[in-house]
């Protein structure tokens, strides 16, 4: 049971090249999530997903799109990287039966460092 | 604007003794509350959560308190492991069916030994 996997782990870019973060859950989840976590700030929600075939923004979704063409898979692209974006990004996932008192639990990826130039 | 605040980027604490991690934040319709450890190259785990209509939660070593009127929620590990030396994030959520989660800045926990 792999749970969230993401690829690739590490990446870099130039400025202004575009390129496509996988997430890819083998737990039937329903919901899905882009994060980014930059030194000070936290984790921040760049887009999210409540099914297959919807996405919606979250705090940070400038620069980005996603797409959740098939249910297990939930993709973050750069379509013109900007040092900005130099980050690292985590997906996660969460279902209707991934509860723990009430709360809704997010299972997260290991991360996709990327580096922008 | 910061919803979720953890104003304590790190905190030091001997192995045995009480670690506490602090959590603030503004929005009083938030439903839940839940901590997320998150060690080196990997990403965050669950800890604990507590709904927004209790006060205390409690797993093993990890208790979790939510004082409503002051906006502020703690973690309490005792007693301190090396094991937990991580950051811990707090997160917060609406129950609005897209259960999405603002996460706070994290604390860096180092538990020495």
């Amino acid at each position: 049971n792999a749970g969230v996997t993401q690829t690739p782990k590490f990446r870099v870019l130039k400025t202004g090249q575009s390129m496509t973060l996988l997430c890819a859950q083998d737990m039937n989840h329903e919901y899905m999530y882009w994060y980014r976590q930059d030194p000070g700030m936290g984790l921040r929600l760049i887009h999210y997903s409540v099914g297959e075939g919807t996405t919606a923004k979250g705090e940070v979704p400038d620069g980005y799109n996603v797409s959740r063409l098939k249910k297990q898979n939930f993709l973050l692209g750069l379509e013109s990287a900007a040092p900005s974006q130099t980050s690292v990004y985590f997906c996660a996932s969460s279902g209707r039966d991934t509860f723990y008192s009430g709360a809704n639990v997010l299972t997260f990826g290991a991360g996709s460092r990327l580096t922008v130039l | 604007d910061q919803q979720v605040k953890q104003n304590s980027p790190s905190l030091s604490v001997q192995e045995g003794r009480i670690s506490i991690l602090n959590c603030d934040y503004t929005n009083s319709m938030f439903d839940y509350f839940l901590w997320y450890k998150k060690y080196p190259a990997e990403g965050p785990t669950f800890l604990i959560s507590i709904s927004s209509i209790k006060d205390k939660n409690e797993d093993g070593r990890f208790t979790v308190f939510l004082n409503k009127s002051a906006k502020h929620l703690s973690l309490h590990i005792v007693p301190s492991q090396p094991g937990d030396s991580a950051v811990y994030f707090c997160a917060a959520s609406f129950t609005s069916g897209t259960y999405k989660y603002i996460f706070g800045t994290g604390t860096r926990l180092k538990v020495l030994a």
